[in-house]
């Protein structure tokens, strides 16, 4: 596609319940980033894949967050029993192998009830 | 690891005046520099970023000037226009081995008709 697509662009659920977020890359980007935006906050840098190599988790904020990706190509980010404060919009961002600069997708936004 | 300060929080100018955001960072080892636009619900967008061997680069009526020794660096948005008026968000990070952006909080730019 012509940008980073993620999808849902919005997410709401209760409170304990798992979710799993989705980012598709620009085609032919080896780097994938998944940054989380709090309200009126700046980005946190969560977790980083590069090409094969093993991904850098570590502004992960706790075991209940995970990712993986599948091919080198489509990432998935899973929250597991979800607390009030991990509601924040979820940005990825992807750009080509060993450079800069990240491109973005829409986020999505994730309320937790 | 890095600590990326950015000031003012807000900002308010009139139409046609000059606008002048400016960051700090801590990590030596940091040589990429990007400023990234955002509108409300929007992605962030990339508007100009800078690599430490420049130290000013200039894009129509926006600019980027860096300091490494001083470990700053700053945007300057010239001849300013109601459209400019977004969240401005500067980061860094190096540009070897995890290039994952560290982010300021953002400046809220109000440019007034």
């Amino acid at each position: 596609g012509a940008g980073v697509s993620q999808s849902p662009s919005n997410k709401v659920t209760e409170k304990g319940k798992d979710v799993e977020l989705r980012c598709d890359p620009i085609s032919g980007h080896t780097a994938l980033y998944w940054y989380r935006q709090s309200l009126g906050q700046g980005l946190e840098f969560l977790i980083y894949f590069q090409g094969n190599s093993a991904p850098d988790k570590s502004g992960l904020p706790s075991d209940r967050f995970s990712a993986e990706r599948t091919g080198g190509s489509v990432s998935t980010l899973t929250i597991q029993r979800t607390q009030q404060e991990d509601s924040a919009v979820y940005l990825c961002a992807s750009s080509l192998e060993g450079r800069q600069p990240q491109h973005f997708g829409d986020g999505t936004r994730l309320s937790i009830l | 690891g890095e600590n990326v300060e950015q000031h003012p929080s807000t900002l308010s100018v009139q139409e046609g005046d000059s606008a002048v955001i400016k960051c700090t960072y801590s990590d030596s080892a940091s040589n990429y520099f990007p400023w990234y636009k955002q509108e409300l619900g929007k992605r962030p967008q990339l508007i100009i970023d800078i690599r430490s061997n420049v130290g000013e680069k200039k894009d129509q009526r926006i600019a980027v000037t860096l300091n490494k020794t001083a470990k700053h660096f700053s945007l300057h948005i010239t001849e300013t226009q109601p459209e400019d008026s977004a969240v401005y968000f500067c980061a860094a990070s190096p540009d070897t081995g995890r290039r994952a952006l560290t982010f300021g909080s953002g400046t809220r730019l109000q440019v007034q008709p």
